[in-house]
């Protein structure tokens, strides 16, 4: 497979359940992230990794929970949700973080869509 | 004021003319432009990116940028049915270390 890829495609869950979102690259990049894509909403970045270390974390609650083993995969650990989390989980990858003042495009995942019960 | 605001339409073209999406972006910080096409349903996908202040063409796209008005924007030239779709534009600034996104702009192309 080539790009960014993302399982599973849909996914409902109750308030109660404990899920996983599983994101992976194949581009060889660095730097990785999770967006929240709601109706109507910009895309809110949720977390960002950079050579598996957490540089950045958006006020997200904690029953969102992200694990980077490596810098080709990413995780969103799910549990306990609201109805109000339901909403299209997007990862991303570039190449870097950053290059000075500049950055790297991101590439996007087909996402996955999540609603919450 | 929204860090990255687009008007989110539905712009209407007929098909064949040019259509012209428009962002303007609050960080003077901001360098690094993005525009991303984003079919319903679909996960968004990279159109143009633009660094320096001027125009830079890719086939059909035209991305402009005007920093001193903190302006940018996106021709589609010969707009196509299969263009219509909702357009994001971004912002990255190197001082914040965020790419902040607008809402998009919807854009219907018809026959």
């Amino acid at each position: 497979e080539t790009g960014v890829t993302q399982t599973p495609r849909h996914l409902v869950m109750g308030m109660t359940n404990k899920k996983s979102l599983k994101c992976e690259q194949h581009l060889g990049h660095n730097a990785m992230y999770w967006y929240k894509q709601s109706a109507k909403k910009p895309l809110e970045l949720m977390f960002v990794y950079s050579l598996e270390e957490r540089v950045e974390n958006n006020s997200v609650p904690s029953r969102f929970s992200p694990e980077c083993p490596n810098s080709s995969h990413l995780f969103l650990h799910l549990h306990t949700l609201q109805p109000e989390d339901s909403a299209l989980y997007l990862c991303a990858s570039s190449q870097d973080l950053h290059r000075g003042l500049l950055t790297d495009t991101q590439y996007f995942g087909p996402g996955t869509r999540l609603t919450v019960l | 004021q929204k860090e990255v605001e687009q008007n989110s339409g539905p712009l209407s073209v007929p098909e064949g003319a040019i259509a012209s999406l428009n962002c303007t972006y609050s960080d003077r910080g901001s360098q690094s432009f993005f525009w991303y096409r984003q079919y319903s349903g679909k996960s968004p996908e990279l159109i143009m990116s633009i660094y320096s202040n001027g125009d830079k063409e890719d086939g059909r796209f035209t991305a402009q940028l005007n920093k001193a008005s903190q302006y940018v924007s996106l021709l589609i030239r010969d707009s196509q049915p299969s263009d219509s779709a909702t357009y994001l534009c971004a912002a990255y600034s190197g001082n914040t270390g965020k790419l902040i996104f607008g809402q998009g702009t919807t854009l219907q192309v018809k026959p």
